[in-house]
């Protein structure tokens, strides 16, 4: 199984700052990687696939790196909106796709 | 417009079972593999349960392997996941999700919440 291991646990950025997420993988996944965005008492959403595509309605500020075993998530100007817990998942393996663990976005 | 509408969560003892259902709209289920992913409280996701689409294959994750089944009724154009044995550990809120072509799960269900308790 690939593990998905994400860093930090949780990031605490000041509005307009930019926010920097990392995702890496056990074993490479070329660009089989996914973003989701969760918010308090919401269902994930997709924010990319093929880990730097942004999924329908994903605000430009929205970006997506990587290949292989390291991924990264930016966001270059973060609004108060953006707070929430971010998942990466690797689609590598049909179907055992697993999820990071997340990584928790804090406004400071 | 792609909706997905989750029901059958509530409280059950442990042993016992439920079914939840996952009511699609704006596409049609033969077409897309589809998903049931599960969050603890507090927890992150965990993919339960898979149906691949064209060829009707399913996936257990080993925590429900022998305990759920997982299928769909083309005509009514919905997913269920049957739960049975169920562990006070299978409590938390379960979504249903489409499998996005290339690649991610592209739509989600709002969740139901299944709570094992005595």
């Amino acid at each position: 199984e690939i593990v998905m291991t994400q860093s930090p646990a949780t990031l605490s950025v000041s509005p307009g700052e930019r926010a920097t997420l990392s995702c890496r993988a056990s074993q490479s996944i070329s660009i089989n990687l996914a973003w989701y965005q969760q918010k308090v008492g919401q269902a994930p959403r997709l924010l990319f696939y093929g880990a730097s595509t942004r999924a329908t309605g994903i605000p430009a500020r929205f970006s997506g790196s990587g290949s292989g075993t390291e991924f990264t998530l930016t966001i270059s100007s973060l609004q108060s909106e953006d707070s929430g817990v971010y998942y990466c998942q690797h689609y590598n393996t049909w179907p055992r796709y697993t999820f990071g663990q997340g990584t928790k976005l804090e406004m400071k | 417009e792609v909706q997905l509408v989750e029901s059958g969560g509530g409280l059950e003892q442990p042993g016992g079972s439920l079914r939840l259902s996952c009511a699609a709209s704006g596409f049609t289920l033969r077409s897309y593999a589809m998903t049931w992913v599960r969050q603890a409280p507090g927890k992150g996701l965990e993919l339960v349960s898979s149906f691949t689409g064209g060829v009707s294959s399913t996936y257990y994750a080993d925590s429900v392997k022998g305990r759920f089944t997982i299928s769909r009724d083309t005509s009514r154009n919905t997913l269920y996941l049957q739960m049975s044995s169920l562990r006070v550990e299978d409590t938390g809120v379960y979504y249903c999700a489409r499998v996005g072509d290339p690649g991610g799960f592209d739509y989600w269900g709002q969740g139901t919440l299944v709570t094992v308790s005595s």
